[in-house]
């Protein structure tokens, strides 16, 4: 099942515009991660954002995390072409013995030139 | 580009059939996760291996199996093929099975069931 939602489904931007993608989740976590897919291809870690933390920096990547509305954004500024992709929340839940992570559907992002 | 790859990066199979999907963990990582992601959706986890022992398991029914071997390769095996597993197979090793750690992920296989 999935954990995360992304929201919105699709985001179409101009180069050198932000984008923001958001991410909410049903149970409590230990972190959560954003994660890009290009083309239906392998997925690259971004960030990983711990559930201690608010907000987490990485480049031109800022994340957020509010852990009492269960929801997380990624922030992309500065946009260029070469971001297009999917990116997609994950996230590790307290309990388990295993370190899995569970995906939303991710968000497809287009950046025109 | 990460050390994981996995083989074969596409295949066609039929109904009933099986599948062998193999991934090669990045030098170092003990661990590995399989995935899989329908079209259009984000992976749902299958099972991770963690020192060649099953360590934990999704919600997949039993004739999804794996391996895991001595140098840390896996293997993900699928018996009596159907449509809806026609998928994007990732696999990820990680240096641990505990978090928070990062999940390296590799290309993947595009599995076609016909």
């Amino acid at each position: 099942s999935q954990q995360g939602e992304e929201d919105p489904q699709a985001l179409s931007i101009q180069e050198g515009e932000n984008a923001t993608m958001n991410c909410s989740y049903k149970t409590s976590i230990n972190n959560l991660q954003w994660y890009r897919q290009n083309s239906g291809r392998g997925l690259v870690h971004l960030i990983l954002i711990r559930s201690n933390e608010r907000e987490k920096h990485s480049g031109r990547l800022r994340v957020t995390l509010d852990t009492s509305k269960k929801s997380s954004s990624l922030l992309i500024t500065a946009s260029r072409a070469a971001d297009t992709a999917s990116y997609f929340c994950a996230t590790e839940s307290s309990g388990g013995s295993n370190y899995k992570l569970t995906f939303g559907k991710g968000t497809l992002l287009t950046v025109n030139p | 580009e990460t050390g994981v790859t996995q083989s074969p990066t596409h295949l066609i199979k039929t109904r009933g059939q099986q599948v062998t999907l193999r991934c090669s963990s990045q030098s170092g990582h003990n661990t590995v996760s399989w995935y899989q992601q329908a079209l259009g959706q984000g992976p749902q986890f299958i099972f991770q291996y963690y020192r060649e022992e099953e360590n934990g398991r999704g919600n997949f029914p039993p004739r999804f199996s794996g391996l895991q071997f001595p140098n840390y390769s896996s293997e993900l095996n699928v018996n009596a093929l159907e449509l809806d597993d026609s998928a994007l197979y990732l696999c990820a090793s990680s240096f641990t099975n505990r978090g928070p750690d990062t999940q390296y992920f590799g290309p993947g296989t595009r599995l076609t069931v016909l």
